[in-house]
């Protein structure tokens, strides 16, 4: 399996841009997570998902911030407008509800985000 | 809400040293515990998990984490460092209703040789 695929791995754009990160879940995982990692935050969740509904968004900041999950394969999280105190690495992570795994998280890779 | 605290930002051990990373957290009913690490500019990668059964729970990389009720402690061991562990390692903890992570703050662990 490839793993938890996320794209772009990183992305500088100047604040007032609109920014969207991606993320390939791992297939068959019903569940998908959004987490952000700062040094002053730590690693918090934004948003996760299960079965391509929003569960828990509670962890968004603000609203500029939106994710979707049009399929079971694919979502994005956006950014619009962004601005410098967006700037963190963000992780996407999926987990099954069932089988061996049954509980375990796996991590992308994370975007490194740079607004200037 | 459920929270993790993990002691000691930084911690420094010589190649050969145990490695003992402190987690607690707070919940009075014992939640799901877990272990991830972190390499530079990589993603988590889970070291090892508790859900139920035996507290000593075994996982990758020699690396091995006793469950405490008692002292709602989770606490990561290994009893001789490589260098290949110096990352940053991280304790999480997940609610039975809820599927997300909170995680701790992290802590770097360094090897030296």
């Amino acid at each position: 399996d490839a793993g938890v695929i996320q794209s772009p791995r990183h992305e500088v754009t100047e604040m007032g841009q609109e920014v969207t990160l991606r993320c390939k879940p791992i297939s068959g995982h019903d569940y998908l997570f959004w987490y952000r990692q700062t040094m002053m935050r730590g690693l918090e969740l934004l948003i996760y998902f299960n079965n391509n509904v929003p569960i828990d968004d509670s962890g968004m900041p603000e609203d500029r911030f939106s994710a979707k999950m049009p399929n079971a394969s694919f979502s994005t999280l956006k950014i619009q407008p962004s601005e410098p105190r967006d700037s963190a690495v963000y992780f996407c992570a999926s987990s099954s509800s069932s089988g061996g795994t049954y509980n375990e998280q796996f991590f992308g890779p994370g975007t490194r985000l740079t607004v200037l | 809400a459920q929270s993790v605290t993990q002691l000691g930002s930084h911690v420094s051990v010589s190649e050969g040293a145990l490695v003992l990373l402190r987690c607690n957290y707070s919940s009075s009913v014992p939640p799901y515990l877990f272990w991830y690490v972190q390499y530079p500019n990589q993603g988590l990668q889970l070291l090892l998990k508790y859900t139920t059964g035996a507290t000593l729970v075994k996982g990758i990389n020699g690396f091995e984490a006793e469950f405490k009720k008692s002292e709602t402690s989770f606490h990561l061991t290994k009893p001789s460092a490589h260098m290949s562990d110096a990352a940053e390692y991280f304790c999480a903890v997940r609610d039975t209703g809820r599927r997300a992570l909170t995680f701790g703050s992290g802590t770097r662990l360094q090897v030296q040789p």
